[in-house]
């Protein structure tokens, strides 16, 4: 079957460290891996988008890593702080000819001061 | 510039009621989308508009739900004889729609209770 696989358990770390949020899947074949930040009561906001033919991707303290093969994304927050606390959200394409996503349960990451 | 943005950001309704969820997508965005999110769980798939037609309905539950884009900007979900496992976060986003993927941008949802 089909599954995306992201902790469930909450994310705790302090503040100046690196968060490294885990995506896997499993039956899928994605064009492209998005991730998503969403806060309490509110939608998710686009982080970053890596195709399957890059190996990664950085946007200021954000980095994404797309491993086709072990069909695994790893996303990055160095130096953290408290107001990166929120969870976060992969989503994959699923190759129908238009962006037709499927996420995953999304990790909740705490920073401490 | 406006965002996405969904109206009632609350709903609550009786089971067996007739609801109407609206969403006034970023101007100018053709791809339109509809999730619903429950506690705990990433948002869930439900329908797609390019334009006016919806171009994949294949994530609507069942028969009761059904969604519409007349003029190709707002979207309205409607959702027939309410059940109380219909109560969720239904998200609207929208996109530009470009091959090879684009970013999303989502409303804030709207909360709807079923009792």
């Amino acid at each position: 079957s089909q599954k995306i696989e992201q902790n469930s358990e909450a994310l705790n770390i302090q503040e100046g460290k690196t968060a490294t949020l885990t995506c896997n899947y499993t039956n899928y074949s994605p064009a492209y891996l998005q991730w998503y930040r969403q806060d309490p009561g509110r939608g998710p906001v686009f982080l970053l988008l890596i195709r399957e033919n890059e190996k990664e991707k950085r946007k200021e303290r954000l980095k994404v890593t797309f491993d086709t093969t072990l069909k695994q994304s790893l996303f990055h927050i160095t130096a953290s702080q408290p107001a990166d606390s929120a969870t976060y959200l992969c989503a994959l394409d699923q190759r129908t000819g238009f962006q037709k996503l499927v996420f995953g349960t999304g990790t909740r990451l705490l920073v401490s001061p | 510039g406006a965002g996405v943005s969904q109206t009632p950001s609350n709903k609550v309704t009786e089971k067996g009621k007739y609801v109407e969820l609206r969403c006034d997508p970023i101007s100018g965005h053709t791809a339109l989308y509809w999730y619903r999110q429950s506690l705990g769980q990433g948002p869930e798939f439900l329908i797609y508009f390019q334009g006016t037609g919806a171009a994949d309905d294949s994530g609507l539950p069942n028969d009761r739900f059904f969604a519409v884009r007349p003029e190709g900007s707002v979207s309205t979900l409607k959702i027939q004889r309410t059940e109380r496992g219909d109560s969720a976060v239904y998200l609207c986003a929208s996109s530009l729609g470009l091959a090879g993927g684009d970013e999303q941008y989502f409303g804030p949802g709207t909360r709807l209770t079923v009792t």
